[in-house]
């Protein structure tokens, strides 16, 4: 079973519109949590990282929040531009006897429409 | 993508043959990463190295192997016996191992088709 579920799978949003996507974990002990947008055909690129520490990280019209108690994370959207259809991963590090191990969710499909 | 190269983009092969991924980075970063990513699914790691002339085996391992003989290269072959190789493969490199602010760059991707 995976350790980190991301909802929704896919979701459609105007141009313009705000939107919220979800992330779940039971990955322990935590380390830090990411968000990566993933266009197309291309590698990953790293929105945000958050340690236990840390509620909340901006960059730009995304904003991430994270609750450790409850083991969630969301990535909010704010304005969305045709740019942002992508795939968005949430990853989770853990710590592990070996170092860290990232765990993956299988992603969020964003379509942002004119 | 954060100075990852991987070649090619687009990779065919038949069946039975073994096929080499390249991955190199110029970020001077200590450990590099192979990842397969099919559709519907996360990343699943294949093989990690921390360190020149050092990698271990990652969840998928099987049918695929790996060298580090520098710094900068981390070339991936899937030989003929990993089952189903059809794939998009991604490479990534971070400071040193997955902890605490370590961020991973990924590379741009190879897609391999075999038929």
């Amino acid at each position: 079973k995976n350790q980190v579920e991301q909802s929704p799978q896919s979701l459609i949003i105007l141009e313009g519109k705000n939107c919220t996507l979800q992330c779940n974990y039971t990955v322990s002990p935590f380390s830090n949590l990411r968000w990566y947008k993933q266009d197309t055909g291309r590698g990953p690129v790293s929105l945000t990282i958050m340690t236990f520490s840390e509620n909340t990280k901006s960059n730009g019209r995304y904003t991430a929040t994270l609750d450790a108690d409850t083991k969630q994370s969301s990535l909010h959207i704010t304005a969305s531009q045709l740019s942002d259809s992508a795939s968005y991963i949430c990853v989770v590090s853990a710590r592990s006897n070996s170092g860290y191990a990232l765990n993956f969710g299988k992603g969020t499909s964003l379509l942002v429409t004119p | 993508d954060g100075g990852i190269t991987q070649s090619p983009k687009y990779l065919f092969r038949k069946e039975g043959q073994n096929v080499t991924l390249s991955c190199e980075q110029n970020l001077n970063h200590d450990a590099m990463y192979w990842y397969r990513q099919d559709p519907g699914q996360g990343l699943r790691l294949i093989y990690y190295s921390q360190i020149v002339n050092d990698f271990q085996k990652g969840d998928i391992a099987e049918g695929y192997s790996v060298s580090r003989e520098k710094k900068e290269s981390f070339p991936l072959t899937v030989t003929s016996a990993q089952k189903n190789p059809t794939a998009f493969y991604l490479c990534a490199s971070s400071i040193a191992g997955t902890g605490l602010r370590s961020e991973q760059y990924f590379g741009p991707g190879t897609r391999l088709t075999v038929t």
